[in-house]
Parts: structure tokens; C-alpha cells; sequence
């Protein structure tokens, strides 16, 4: 089977740092990507790790750890617009399919 | 512009009906997805298919079916044997040679009525 954890809520205020988290146990793994979702909408892409390390784009950053089945998402500067749910999500297998964690909401406070 | 489009965006349902969600996209994608959401939960994975003419089934294939006979368009059918078909339905694509990235429609709201 195929398991992802994260946790469900994350508050923070605007101009600060969170960290997402996201374990996994799945039968393959090729990579570990990152989506965010607002209320109603669709979910759209941040950022794939295939490789341990960090990963840098903008104000976002992810980082994994293949040895340890376990990966983050970083904000930095955050914003009003930031809130939303954040899912991690694993590539099970090169042209194979993705396994979608349970969701982190994020709320960001004045 | 290029994307992914599902229709209709609201949809209600009788008990006992098939009812059939669209998709289709234009990004020149092989591989599409079908993807079920509940309220406050992730996505689970009901179909997808990497190529024409093949699909197979994911996590929660029970009471839906799909088909694939043009790359553009992968329509999902929710039959009257799904008993719990109320939830947001998302569908997806993605290149075959480098499916890093998913790129998402705006969904179906489905609502049995």
C-alpha cells in the first residue's frame, strides 16, 4: 500500500517562515513533488525533488530525504495569498502514476 | 492557450443515473488522470491512462468507468454503482517522458440529488 503523511494545519503570520512536512511509505518512488490548492480550485504545481537536497524557487523552497522516506516544503515571506492546502505527492515509478498525500491547510495571519 | 478543461463545473445527480464527466486538453499530453477529493481530504486516485486506447485502474476504480479513444479527451463515467459519488472530481495530465509535473483541470463538483 501506499501511505503519505503530513500534517493537517499549519498556522502562521505574514512575513514568516513554515515548514510543510510529508513522510511517505509507498511500494516505488521516483520523485516527490509538491502542489498547492486553493478553496474550490484546482491544484497547481510548486516543486519536484528527485534527487536529496534542496530545491530553490522564489520565495519556496523543498527539500528531500530519500534515505529517511520524508521531504519538505518551505515558505519564506509569507503572504495573505499563501493561505491554502499544500499536498505532497509521490511519482511512484518513471511514467507511472502520482500518490497524493492528505493535505496541509495553511492559514497565514495578518 | 493551452490547458485542460473539465466540464460541466457543477453537476447533479439522481440516485440510480450514470452521469459522465468530461475532460480534454490540448497540452499534447499522453498521460491523464482522474483524481476524487472530499472535503478536507487529499486526492485518491480512480483512473489513468498513459497512453490511447489503455487505462488502468487506481485506488478507488469501484463504480466508475473511463475510456481513452483520442489522447486529447479522457471522460469519466460515474455509474449508479458508486454508492458515495458526492465530491469534487479532478482530472490531470502530464508528458510521458517527464511526468514531474500534473497539470490540473478545475474540476466537477458532483452532487447527488
Amino acid at each position: 500500500g501506499q501511505s503519505l503523511e503530513q500534517p493537517s494545519e499549519v498556522t502562521a503570520v505574514e512575513g514568516a517562515i513554515v515548514q510543510i512536512n510529508c513522510t511517505y511509505q509507498t511500494s516505488g518512488f521516483y520523485g516527490l513533488s509538491w502542489y498547492q490548492q486553493h478553496d474550490g480550485g484546482a491544484p497547481t504545481f510548486l516543486s519536484y525533488n528527485a534527487l536529496d537536497g534542496l530545491e530553490e524557487t522564489g520565495r519556496f523552497s523543498s527539500f528531500l530525504s530519500r534515505s529517511d522516506s520524508y521531504g519538505y516544503l518551505l515558505l519564506q515571506e509569507l503572504q495573505m495569498k499563501d493561505s491554502a492546502s499544500y499536498f505532497c505527492a509521490v511519482l511512484l515509478s518513471y511514467g507511472q502514476n502520482f500518490v497524493f498525500g492528505p493535505g496541509t491547510r495553511l492559514s497565514v495571519l495578518p | 492557450d493551452g490547458g485542460i478543461t473539465q466540464s460541466p463545473k457543477y453537476l447533479f445527480r439522481k440516485e440510480g443515473q450514470n452521469v459522465t464527466l468530461s475532460c480534454e486538453q490540448n497540452l499534447n499530453h499522453d498521460a491523464m488522470y482522474w483524481y476524487r477529493q472530499d472535503p478536507g481530504q487529499g486526492l485518491r486516485l480512480i483512473y489513468y491512462s498513459q497512453i490511447v486506447n489503455d487505462f488502468q485502474k487506481g485506488d478507488i476504480a469501484e463504480g466508475y468507468s473511463v475510456s481513452r479513444e483520442k489522447k486529447e479527451s479522457f471522460p469519466l463515467t460515474v455509474t449508479s454503482a458508486q454508492k458515495n459519488p458526492t465530491a469534487f472530481y479532478l482530472c490531470a495530465s502530464s508528458l510521458q517522458n517527464s511526468n514531474t509535473e500534473a497539470f490540473f483541470g478545475q474540476g466537477t463538483r458532483l452532487t447527488v440529488v
